[in-house]
């Protein structure tokens, strides 16, 4: 069964230190989604991407952090440098053009210490 | 702005008990409806959907929900739970373009069923 791919599954890293995050749709879908997830709290949108383009980051804290989609396939959440409130769950999911609903990856749990 | 209320942030219950989660959104526009459910550590997985067409929903594990436009609601009911269904359950909103992935989701659930 076709799955969004996210590594690392954890990660530790110290603050003012730069750490990035790797998503890999499900194959053949244009639109891209990261959210983060703040332990007992809901998802959050950070940036939607319509194959290489970013539709919306109007959430995305834009002085740490970056997102790309080069070849409108897999795409990269950095964050630089890292906060201690940036620990969170980051999850990425997917879309089809057709589909109705988004799947969802594993997700990378940040812990900045 | 669109906004997602769950109005109980734990429910215990009994296995085999009937169980209610709640929810409640802001719009004034026509809405797509989701429920999600996480598992510890893991991503979100769909468990049911309104797009249009009959108000109750219904997922393949035996969850129903209801949409009730008037009170917009979108309350998740399941006649008898068991040990499995123990996660977090996350009632999101679309505002009914088609990215159905933007979504705005509520604060979350945590159903806890006791043996």
């Amino acid at each position: 069964e076709a799955e969004v791919a996210q590594s690392p599954r954890y990660k530790i890293t110290e603050k003012s230190q730069a750490v990035a995050f790797w998503c890999d749709p499900i194959s053949g879908h244009a639109t891209l989604y990261w959210y983060r997830q703040i332990l007992g709290q809901g998802p959050e949108l950070l940036v939607q991407f319509q194959d290489e383009s970013v539709v919306d980051d109007s959430q995305l804290p834009k002085d740490r952090f970056s997102a790309e989609r080069l070849k409108g396939v897999d795409s990269t959440l950095k964050i630089q440098p890292a906060e201690l409130g940036d620990s969170a769950m980051y999850l990425c999911a997917s879309s089809a053009a057709t589909g109705t609903e988004a799947f969802f990856g594993q997700g990378t749990r940040l812990t900045v210490v | 702005a669109q906004s997602v209320t769950q109005l109980d942030s734990q429910v215990p219950v009994f296995e085999e008990a009937p169980v209610e989660l709640r929810c409640n959104y802001s719009s004034s526009v026509s809405v797509y409806l989701f429920w999600y459910v996480q598992y510890p550590n893991q991503g979100l997985q769909l468990l049911l959907k309104y797009l249009s067409g009959s108000t109750l929903v219904e997922s393949i594990n035996g969850f129903e929900a209801e949409f009730n436009k008037s009170q917009t609601s979108f309350h998740l009911r399941k006649p008898s739970v068991h040990i499995s269904d123990t996660a977090e359950y996350f009632c999101a909103v679309n505002d009914g373009g088609t990215s159905y992935g933007k979504l705005t989701f509520g604060q979350g659930t945590i159903l806890t069923v006791h043996p």
